[in-house]
């Protein structure tokens, strides 16, 4: 079985600041990792993945994440935040051997970037 | 290409009664997936259909169900409901394999009175 720890539930952080947002993950076969975001009223967009290869993947909007296998972590940045990156993001992740294409998520980070 | 649709949006049903939610897919996605959010739980996993048949299931009571169709469009069913059912129940589409990006649409919110 496989579990998402988002230790953070909800971080504010001022605009231009910098910003991380921690994922753990607890999983006893490979997976595939995820980060989605999700702004007010809508689904859950896609803002990067590691499928593997280079630990440090490069994401829409700014956005990278780091895979660290020996700290099962997969932590999301950003180096300058903007007001409309307010949004909750949530950390995911997929088994490498599973059928389908089924999802574990994390709690949520709701992150509140004021000027 | 046109996003994931689902309908209707918004929905208020009593205790007791039955309602259908319907999710189409990206255009040649052959896998759609069901989640709930709530504030409490997050968001977990319902169910997963591929060509129509169910691939995957989440960790839910028989009272929620769903169906794929042959052109890929779903429909998921809650059948007798309780107020713990109040829920956004999100549709994701995809391409076959775990690694796949998921695709999701607005969601339906349901509001059990």
């Amino acid at each position: 079985a496989q579990s998402v720890t988002q230790l953070d539930s909800q971080v504010p952080v001022f605009e231009e600041a910098p910003v991380e947002l921690r994922c753990n993950y607890s999983s006893s076969v490979s997976v595939y990792l995820f980060w989605y975001v999700q702004y007010p009223n809508q689904g859950l967009q896609l803002l990067l993945k590691y499928l593997s290869g280079s630990t440090l993947v490069k994401g829409i909007n700014g956005f990278e994440a780091e895979f660290n296998k020996s700290q099962t972590s997969f932590h999301l940045r950003k180096p300058s935040v903007h007001i409309s990156d307010t949004a909750e993001y949530f950390c995911a992740v997929s088994s490498r051997n599973q059928a389908g294409t089924a999802l574990i998520f994390g709690k949520g980070t709701t992150l509140s970037v004021s000027s | 290409k046109a996003g994931v649709t689902q309908t209707p949006r918004y929905l208020i049903k009593t205790r007791g009664q039955q309602v259908t939610l319907s999710c189409s897919p990206i255009s040649g996605h052959r896998s759609v997936s069901w989640y709930q959010q709530t504030p409490g739980q997050g968001l977990q996993f319902l169910f997963e259909y591929f060509s129509e048949t169910q691939r995957n299931k989440g960790n839910f009571p028989g009272r929620f169900s769903g169906r794929q169709f042959s052109n890929s469009r779903s429909e998921m069913n809650v059948s007798t409901l309780e107020l713990g059912d109040s829920a956004l129940y999100l549709c994701a589409s995809s391409t076959e394999g775990p690694k796949e990006t998921q695709y999701f649409g607005p969601g339906t919110r349901l509001l059990v009175l």
